[in-house]
């Protein structure tokens, strides 16, 4: 199984909303990431993740609050957004930290 | 910091054409890997290829580490090709800037 699913697909959210994105893979990697991508840019890297315990976070607003429950489970926490902060939302998991990424689907945010 | 310079940026091609892909990066990114994003965003691992040469059907890659670039072979180019494609330094957690492929039927 090479897959990371991600979930919901689609999401709405006013700016005073509170919402959590849920990614989940079963290939037994020990590393996970959440990248934004916005429309006609690259994937950017917002957290790392590595045997559960956050690694890099690459100065991302508290606004998003990732949350590693167990090895296989990722979850991002949204809090009073900004419609800028409209975008692609990216899962991934790697064996180990930095090497081949398997990402997920997505989930595409809409803040209003 | 590192920059990954990806060409060209745009290419439309009629089917059943070849092309090469450059990426391009200004310091070692290590653990290089090519994606491709499908019109509903999901990226497709195509290769994860630090050095060296590997082919997969109708796509191949080679990458030169110590002259700092890679490259993806696309041949007989089909319309499911279409998309953008990506290399990325996993290592350091940096994409390239991507190439937009159009191929027409």
């Amino acid at each position: 199984d090479t897959e990371v699913t991600q979930t919901p697909k689609h999401l709405v959210m006013g700016m005073t909303n509170k919402k959590s994105l849920k990614c989940e893979q079963h290939m037994g990697h020990r590393a996970m990431y959440w990248y934004k991508q916005k429309a006609k840019k690259p994937p950017e890297l917002m957290f790392v993740y590595s045997y559960e315990k956050l690694s890099i976070n690459e100065s991302v607003p508290s606004r998003f609050s990732p949350e590693c429950p167990n090895s296989s489970l990722l979850n991002l926490h949204l809090h009073a957004l900004q419609p800028e902060d409209s975008a692609l939302y990216l899962c991934a998991s790697s064996q180990g930290q930095g090497v081949e990424q398997y990402f997920g689907p997505g989930t595409r945010l809409t803040v209003t | 910091g590192i920059q990954v310079e990806q060409s060209p940026p745009d290419l439309i091609l009629q089917e059943g054409a070849n092309s090469t892909l450059r990426c391009n990066f200004s310091d070692s990114v290590n653990n290089l890997q090519w994606f491709h994003q499908n019109p509903w965003g999901q990226l497709i691992n195509l290769f994860y290829i630090p050095s060296g040469t590997k082919q997969n059907g109708r796509l191949s890659a080679t990458t030169v580490a110590t002259e700092r670039y890679s490259l993806l072979y696309i041949s007989s180019s089909q319309t499911t090709d279409s998309g953008v494609y990506f290399c990325a330094g996993t290592y350091k957690y940096i994409f390239g800037t991507g190439t937009r492929l159009k191929v027409l039927a």
